[in-house]
């Protein structure tokens, strides 16, 4: 069965400080791994599509990375404003091909 | 655009009460979703459709019904509602690629 986790379950950083955000997946064939933003009372807001290990995607401060087992996203540099969840999702081929599951998310916080 | 469109965006239900949440898409989308997130929680799918007169089951789908009758629209049905359904109800729609989301029904069941 599909399966996202993600960690850590909250984040902390100072404005400036750089750090990553995992998330470890199992999928029977990755049809494509999805990153998204929710601000609070809102609907998620999608960020980047990965498809193969070794896939990396950049936008702003915000680069997504891609193995066979897990997904980072890499903040560098984080502003006040990129405080939010982020939300990874899985798609798989096969029986389950329509099915897009999330983990948990991160919630992150940026302090000026 | 508008996008996926859910109605109403508010509710309050007395337990034992039905009600249904609308969701509509003009993207021509195959795929809808209906997803809840619990406070402080990841999104949790409930039922998903892969086209028009095909739904599916997801994780959570106990107490809920859906039809898929047109492409557009993938209404959730609340039969017997519980203190347990309290939840943000989320509506997605996707083509091939990454999904895209309604504002969500904040529902409150008292």
């Amino acid at each position: 069965e599909d399966q996202v986790t993600q960690s850590p379950e909250a984040l902390r950083l100072q404005e400036g400080e750089s750090s990553s955000l995992n998330c470890s997946y199992t999928v029977s064939g990755l049809r494509g791994l999805f990153w998204y933003r929710q601000d609070p009372g809102k609907g998620p807001e999608f960020l980047f599509t990965l498809y193969s290990a070794g896939e990396e995607k950049e936008k702003e401060r915000l680069k997504a990375t891609l193995t066979k087992k897990e997904s980072f996203l890499h903040i560098t540099a984080p502003k006040p404003e990129d405080s939010a969840t982020y939300l990874c999702a899985v798609r798989g081929f096969g029986s389950n091909t329509g099915k897009l599951i999330f983990g948990q998310g991160t919630t992150l916080q940026v302090k000026p | 655009n508008a996008g996926v469109t859910q109605t109403p965006k508010f509710r309050i239900l007395k337990i034992g009460q039905s009600m249904t949440l609308q969701c509509t898409q003009d993207m021509n989308h195959n795929y809808m979703y209906w997803y809840r997130q619990d406070p402080g929680m990841g999104l949790k799918l409930i039922y998903y459709s892969v086209g028009a007169g095909i739904t599916d089951k997801g994780e959570v789908p106990n107490g809920y019904n859906v039809s898929r009758s047109t492409t557009e629209d993938f209404p959730l049905r609340l039969e017997l509602a519980a203190p347990s359904q309290t939840s943000v109800y989320f509506c997605a729609s996707s083509g091939t690629v990454e999904a895209f989301f309604g504002q969500g029904t904040r529902l409150t069941v008292v």
